[in-house]
């Protein structure tokens, strides 16, 4: 069964640019979940989908934004980077509908330098 | 406030030495406990999922633990290849049912 995959794998932009990042799910799970991970904060959360609507947002700027389409595929967005958005971004699908958390499996991430 | 915190940051074993790292956690109502391994420049991989205190779960050389304020990931006869970031994260009730809030982490080293 293949893993949860993510596109692009390094991305370099510019302070000002913005970004799209795609996540695909493992097959038959309807959860994806963002995390943004840096040496200075760890792992925080960023949003989480489920069936194409965002359930939850974590304590990020308007400047993050996400969605997921019906096949369960989701992609974040940020708009107007800066510098402190250099991070590796990590998406987590998982099973789980409203019946209780289950295990959440990672995608090797996309590692963003804003210069 | 929610919190999970890591003990300790870092650690250096030699290969066969076994040990322990904790996670203590501070939530408003524990949902579930999880343990990730992350190796430099890698996606977390998940180890386990802990539910009430008191339960056990093992896989090769690591056992974890749960209390109803911490947990323990035992380490037993460690070789250099379990040498990685090892996260633990709590998800709780009243929130959105995947919401991960994660520790800092111990990095762990194993020499052989």
């Amino acid at each position: 069964k293949a893993g949860v995959t993510q596109t692009p794998r390094y991305l370099i932009k510019t302070r000002g640019q913005q970004v799209t990042l795609s996540c695909s799910p493992i097959s038959g799970h309807r959860s994806v979940s963002w995390y943004q991970q840096t040496p200075g904060q760890g792992l925080q959360f960023l949003f989480e989908y489920f069936s194409e609507t965002q359930r939850n947002k974590g304590n990020f700027p308007g400047r993050f934004s996400g969605r997921q389409f019906s096949n369960s595929r989701s992609e974040m967005n940020v708009s107007t980077l800066e510098l402190g958005d250099s991070a590796l971004y990590l998406c987590a699908s998982s099973l789980a509908g409203t019946g209780g958390p289950s295990e959440q499996f990672f995608g090797p991430g996309t590692r963003l330098t804003v210069l | 406030e929610d919190q999970v915190t890591q003990s300790p940051e870092a650690l250096r074993l030699q290969e066969g030495e076994s040990s322990s790292l904790n996670c203590s956690y501070t939530v408003s109502g524990l949902r579930g406990l999880f343990w990730y391994r992350q190796d430099p420049g890698k996606g977390p991989e998940f180890l386990f999922t802990l539910y009430s205190a008191g339960e056990e779960k093992e896989k090769e050389r690591l056992k974890a633990t749960l209390t109803k304020k911490e947990s323990f990931l035992h380490i037993t006869a460690p070789k250099p290849e379990d040498s990685a970031t090892y996260l633990c994260a709590v998800t709780m009730y009243g929130g959105a049912t995947n919401k991960l809030i994660f520790g800092t982490g111990t990095l762990l080293a194993v020499q052989p």
